[in-house]
């Protein structure tokens, strides 16, 4: 099956650095690929849609200065989190889409730490 | 607005009973539905979806779901429960936005299995 590889699995990083997070589909090709933001025990918000060749389209109130998405290649989106504070501390989650069979397949996941 | 809602924040259920985890949603036009499953620190895992076709899908592990069109309902459910079956599980639905078809999910239902 489809499969969508995400690094790191954990981070800590001290404030006002910034993190790179990133998301390969190994064995399709994400056109589209879609970041979202988990806090504990809660459901999984869309942050943004990474499109491949194209600038991200964000979601009302995600600061896209602050979460930079870029989609270089087919199989390959980043997320930055740039000037982290501890506030951005959260489960970052990608999802690569594969329109012809409506799948959409999940990365393991980021736990990203600011202290 | 388009949505989905998990009314039960947990289920209990004992090994070997039969479980189902409540899903509702509102959507225009034909809904295209989703189950997945999340367990501690890792991303969502497919179960199933419900495209076209048969109101009963049968997906991974055992699950199934029923679609309901006048009840707008997909509830989950299993036969008999085990307790790696424990954890949380999310409902989507699939809308489109921006030229985008993205998942929007339920705030989540916890499924605790005793032995």
């Amino acid at each position: 099956g489809a499969v969508v590889s995400q690094h790191p699995s954990r981070v800590i990083c001290k404030s006002g650095t910034s993190v790179k997070i990133e998301c390969r589909s190994l064995d399709f090709q994400a056109t589209t690929m879609f970041w979202y933001r988990q806090f504990p025990k809660q459901s999984l918000m869309l942050m943004a849609t990474s499109n491949e060749g194209s600038k991200a389209t964000y979601e009302q109130g995600v600061e896209k200065d602050k979460f930079l998405i870029n989609h270089a290649s087919l199989t390959l989106s980043t997320l930055t989190v740039t000037s982290a504070h501890p506030e951005d501390s959260s489960f970052y989650i990608c999802s690569g889409v594969r329109e012809s069979v409506n799948g959409y397949t999940f990365g393991s996941g980021t736990r990203l730490t600011v202290v | 607005a388009q949505s989905v809602a998990q009314p039960e924040d947990q289920v209990n259920v004992a090994e070997g009973n039969p479980l189902t985890v409540k899903c509702t949603y509102s959507v225009s036009g034909n809904p295209y539905l989703f189950w997945y499953v999340q367990y501690p620190n890792r991303g969502l895992q497919f179960l199933l979806k419900y495209i076209t076709g048969d109101n009963l899908v049968k997906g991974s592990y055992g699950f199934e779901a029923e679609f309901n069109k006048s009840q707008t309902s997909f509830h989950l459910k299993k036969p008999s429960a085990l307790v790696s079956d424990s954890a949380l599980y999310f409902c989507a639905v699939r809308v489109s936005s921006g030229g985008y078809n993205k998942l929007i999910f339920g705030a989540g239902t916890r499924l605790a299995v005793h032995p």
